[in-house]
């Protein structure tokens, strides 16, 4: 399985910029960069997604190393509605991860007002 | 567009009875796949159908079992209930399964085995 390691947890205040940070050293050429997240009390959310080049969309920013051992989640303004856990999760088409997502621990965000 | 709806939220059986839970996907989705969440071991993959063929299984033993419908509707039933086995049972659909599409999933049913 391909692994990734996050913080257990982070914290920021309410409107601040938030950076959660993941490493994915044994990361393959084919395998692309997930995000979740898992508000209390429901299911995982998508977040973003990312093979090489960064990438924005309406929730989140992925920034993405050059030689994709790492990666970064930006939260532009953090607010209480973002406080849950995130997972960062690394997928491909092949064999066991083909249809599935390994979810780890994930990163406990805590936003403060 | 409406998304992924399991039934029923809520359940509560009895230690050796069984169990169905259902998944209707997003609309025009083709993969459904199916989570177990614990306090104790976070989310595991149970297995994941597209196209009405089991492609992925989890390493759960074979009183977890699935099965996809035409439509894509997805039911998993789980038969001779154990106490371990209360946990949310989360369901997530996708276009296609592969790895550049995200999965959206539904709100769990949460199962209590006494």
């Amino acid at each position: 399985d391909a692994k990734t390691t996050q913080p257990n947890s982070m914290e920021s205040n309410e409107e601040e910029p938030v950076h959660l940070p993941c490493n994915h050293s044994t990361i393959s050429g084919t395998d692309y960069i997930h995000w979740y997240r898992q508000l209390p009390s429901q299911g995982p959310e998508y977040v973003i997604h990312g093979l090489t080049s960064n990438v924005n969309n309406r929730m989140a920013s992925l920034a993405i190393a050059e030689d994709r051992k790492s990666s970064t989640l930006i939260l532009h303004r953090a607010t209480l509605r973002d406080a849950a856990v995130y997972y960062c999760i690394l997928r491909d088409d092949r064999g066991s991860t083909l249809g599935r997502l390994y979810f780890g621990r994930g990163t406990q965000l805590t936003v403060w007002p | 567009k409406a998304g992924v709806t399991q039934t029923p939220r809520y359940l509560i059986k009895t230690r050796g009875q069984q169990v169905t839970l259902s998944c209707s996907p997003i609309s025009g989705h083709r993969s459904v796949s199916w989570y177990q969440q614990t306090p104790g071991q976070g989310l595991q993959f149970l297995f994941e159908y597209f196209s009405e063929t089991q492609r992925n299984k989890g390493n759960f033993p074979g009183r977890f079992s699935g099965r996809q419908f035409s439509n894509s509707r997805s039911e998993m039933n789980v038969s001779t209930l154990e106490l371990g086995d209360s946990a949310l049972y989360l369901c997530a659909s996708s276009l296609g399964g592969q790895s550049n599409y995200g999965y959206t999933f539904g709100s769990g049913t949460r199962l209590t085995v006494v």
